[in-house]
């Protein structure tokens, strides 16, 4: 499969936890993106990579929030002293540095429920 | 702030019917307008995009329709299918400088196709 991939796919946590996401894109994409969505809605950007340089972070990304992108390949995303409010499916997207790199390909995401 | 907004939230269609889904932005600056399927467990999947440039793209069954004076776009979904059955959002974003391609997506609409 040379789809974007996520890991894990389901995580369980108690709150006040750290918990720690990867996602590893398709292998020619030099792009890189996290989302996350709520139930019932649509996703919502929090940050984007190209290459290993973290170039634009969304206000949703709070301190206790922190991705990663060494070596421009694969991602981490860390989620310190985890809320109930964290609960979301989070979503990694990568897309091609070739032309416009307009499509963005969507791994199948992380379920995080915090309890 | 909704950037793009949805409508309906949840659509019934017979087998071989029309399904039509819309969606409306506020921001001018808004140039690439592509459409993602999501089934139940999986990533949103694109499905077909269009730029400002043109009013109608289509392919195969899916056609966006695209208003740019009124700041609307919708997809039709012609001769629907049990098949098609899923979420569907629409999305917007600013193509920029540093070659981001950040989505902002609608709420969802539900499409239930009864065979």
């Amino acid at each position: 499969d040379t789809g974007v991939s996520q890991d894990p796919r389901h995580k369980i946590t108690k709150r006040g936890q750290n918990v720690t996401f990867r996602c590893d894109p398709i292998s020619e994409h030099n792009r890189l993106y996290w989302y996350r969505q709520t139930l019932g809605q649509g996703p919502e950007f929090l940050t984007y990579f190209q290459n290993e340089a973290q170039l634009e972070k969304s206000r949703l990304l709070s301190d206790r929030f922190s991705a990663e992108r060494p070596k421009g390949s694969f991602s981490t995303l860390e989620i310190q002293r985890t809320e109930q409010g964290d609960s979301a499916m989070y979503l990694c997207a990568s897309s091609s540095p070739w032309g416009a790199g307009t499509e963005a390909f969507f791994g199948q995401g992380t379920r995080l429920t915090v309890v | 702030q909704q950037q793009v907004k949805q409508s309906p939230q949840s659509l019934i269609v017979q087998k071989g019917g029309i399904s039509i889904i819309n969606c409306a932005y506020e921001n001018t600056a808004f140039d690439y307008f592509p459409w993602y399927q999501q089934f139940p467990g999986k990533g949103p999947a694109l499905l077909i995009a269009i730029r400002p440039d043109v009013s109608e793209k289509k392919e195969g069954r899916f056609t966006i329709s695209f208003n740019k004076s009124a700041k609307q776009f919708s997809l039709h979904i012609m001769d629907s299918q049990p098949g098609d059955s899923a979420t569907y959002f629409c999305a917007a974003s600013v193509l920029n400088w540093s070659g981001a391609n950040n989505l902002f997506f609608g709420t969802g609409t539900r499409l239930t196709v009864i065979p």
